[in-house]
């Protein structure tokens, strides 16, 4: 099955600098990779997705970039803010024949921290 | 957006009894299911997977007879714990795939098991 390993499990950033956080796969038939922020006791909620046909994908202050070779993909948060501070989750799964994804495999999570 | 509606939020029980926790799709059809468990401070671990009208596929070491998944309707899945013990008490969570295609995937709030 589908192994996500996912680095840093915490990370401290002064407010205002970039983070980055790095997760490699090991199923070369993922082709889903979507990051998610959790809150304490919340649901995780989708914060960028990247399929495996797109190299990069950018959305205002966060980015996703996709090395498929290397089976590596990272989270990037340009100036970060005090509400960045959350639990982040990479995972990876594929894309179904019906056009969902199916169960995602998670990293171990990053702990973000945004020091004021 | 679409909206995966969970309850209930948090249980407390006793030790031999049983749990349903329930997962409802409130503005689509989710032709799938997939329920996760979650330890503090740990990462979401994929359980089953239930297909409407079809028997559901569980991950390698999570004991079927011990969490009952039905998935009767294109709306309504439901989780039974049965015969809990301290060692269930863990965060569980639902995600839906709907019948559109959508590749992303919809979670519920989550339900916090605790038993005595």
């Amino acid at each position: 099955g589908e192994n996500v390993e996912q680095h840093p499990s915490t990370l401290s950033v002064q407010e205002g600098d970039s983070a980055v956080i790095k997760c490699t796969y090991s199923d070369s038939a993922s082709n889903y990779f979507p990051w998610y922020k959790q809150e304490l006791g919340k649901r995780p909620q989708l914060i960028i997705d990247i399929r495996s046909n797109v190299g990069e994908k950018k959305d205002q202050r966060i980015a996703v970039t996709l090395n498929k070779t290397a089976k590596h993909f990272s989270l990037h948060i340009t100036e970060t803010q005090p509400e960045d501070s959350a639990v982040y989750f990479c995972a990876a799964s594929f894309i179904t024949s019906g056009g969902g994804a199916d169960g995602l495999t998670f990293g171990k999570g990053t702990h973000l921290i945004i020091q004021p | 957006g679409a909206v995966v509606s969970q309850h209930p939020s948090w249980v407390i029980c006793k030790s031999g009894t049983s749990v349903k926790i329930e997962c409802r799709s409130l503005d689509f059809q989710a032709t799938t299911m997939f329920w996760y468990r979650q330890f503090p401070k740990q990462s979401l671990m994929l359980m089953a997977t239930s297909n409407e009208g079809s028997k559901a596929t569980y991950e390698q070491g999570v004991e079927k007879d011990k969490f009952l998944i039905n998935h009767a309707s294109l709306t309504l899945s439901t989780l039974t714990v049965t015969s809990a013990h301290p060692e269930d008490s863990s965060f569980y969570i639902c995600s839906a795939r709907d019948s559109l295609g959508r590749e992303k995937l919809f979670f519920g709030s989550g339900t916090q098991l605790s038993v005595l």
